[in-house]
C-alpha cells in the first residue's frame, strides 16, 4: 500500500450511468490530483486540488466532475461517459512545499470500462 | 508548455543485458526530473529523482540516471537487468515554479529469462 487508496479497482459502466471514483490519502498531504492513463498516451493531468481548492482543470469535459471535501479525500463523479473515456484513472497526492523534492505518491488506480 | 519524450516505446532484453532508456524534455527553466516505474498490476512508484547537485543520481534496485542539462536529457540506466525489472517506465518533469508533474508516454520493458 502506498498510503493512497482508490476504490473501486475496476468499474464497468454504461454510457447513461452515473458513478463515482473515490480516492483517500493517509499521508497528511494537502494536494491531490487526478490523472488519466490511456494506452500509448502520456499520463494526462485532469485536475489539481490544493487545500481542497481546485487549482487546475486541464480542459476536462464536464462529464467528469471532481469533488474534494477535505484534504484527505478526492472524488471523481462520472456521468454520460463515452467509450473513449475507458482508461485507468489514477489519483495522487503530495505535500505542498516538498512536492518538487519528492514528487507524488500514486494510488493503484481504477480501471474504468465504458460500454 | 512542458513536454517529455520517451523515444523507446517497447524494449526487449535478455537477463544480464544493460539497459538505457531515453528521456528528453522541453522546458527552458529549472526543472526537477523523475523516473517512475509501474510493475504489472501495481501502482506507479518512484524509482529516482533529480532535484539538484550531482547530475548522476542513483535510485532503487540498481537504477541510475544522468541529467545532462545541455541535452535536456535524463536517461535511465541499469548495468544488468533482471526478469523482475519487467515493467513500464515513465519519465516525468516538474518545473520549480509549479508542482505539476508532466509525464512521457512510457517505455514498456520486457526482460526475458
Amino acid at each position: 500500500e502506498t498510503g493512497v487508496t482508490q476504490t473501486p479497482r475496476h468499474l464497468v459502466m454504461g454510457m447513461t450511468n452515473k458513478k463515482s471514483l473515490k480516492c483517500e490519502q493517509h499521508l497528511g498531504h494537502n494536494a491531490m490530483y487526478w490523472y488519466k492513463q490511456s494506452a500509448k498516451k502520456p499520463l494526462e493531468l485532469m485536475f489539481v486540488y490544493n487545500f481542497k481548492e481546485q487549482t487546475e482543470n486541464n480542459s476536462v469535459p464536464s462529464r467528469f466532475s471532481p469533488e474534494c471535501p477535505n484534504s484527505s479525500h478526492l472524488f471523481l463523479h462520472l456521468h454520460t461517459l463515452q467509450p473513449e473515456d475507458s482508461a485507468l484513472y489514477l489519483c495522487a497526492s503530495s505535500q505542498t512545499g516538498t512536492t518538487i523534492r519528492y514528487g507524488y505518491t500514486f494510488g493503484s488506480g481504477t480501471r474504468l470500462t465504458v460500454v | 508548455a512542458q513536454s517529455v519524450s520517451q523515444h523507446n516505446h517497447h524494449v526487449i532484453l535478455s537477463e544480464a543485458a544493460s539497459l538505457e532508456l531515453g528521456c528528453n524534455y522541453s522546458y527552458g527553466g529549472t526543472v526537477n526530473l523523475f523516473w517512475y516505474v509501474q510493475y504489472p498490476g501495481q501502482h506507479l512508484q518512484l524509482l529516482l529523482k533529480y532535484f539538484s547537485g550531482d547530475p548522476l543520481v542513483k535510485g532503487i534496485k540498481g537504477f541510475e540516471a544522468e541529467f545532462i542539462k545541455s541535452k535536456f536529457s535524463f536517461n535511465l540506466r541499469k548495468p544488468s537487468v533482471q526478469w523482475s525489472d519487467t515493467a513500464e517506465y515513465f519519465c516525468a518533469v516538474m518545473n520549480t515554479g509549479f508542482q505539476k508533474l508532466v509525464f512521457g508516454t512510457g517505455t514498456r520493458l520486457l526482460v526475458s529469462p
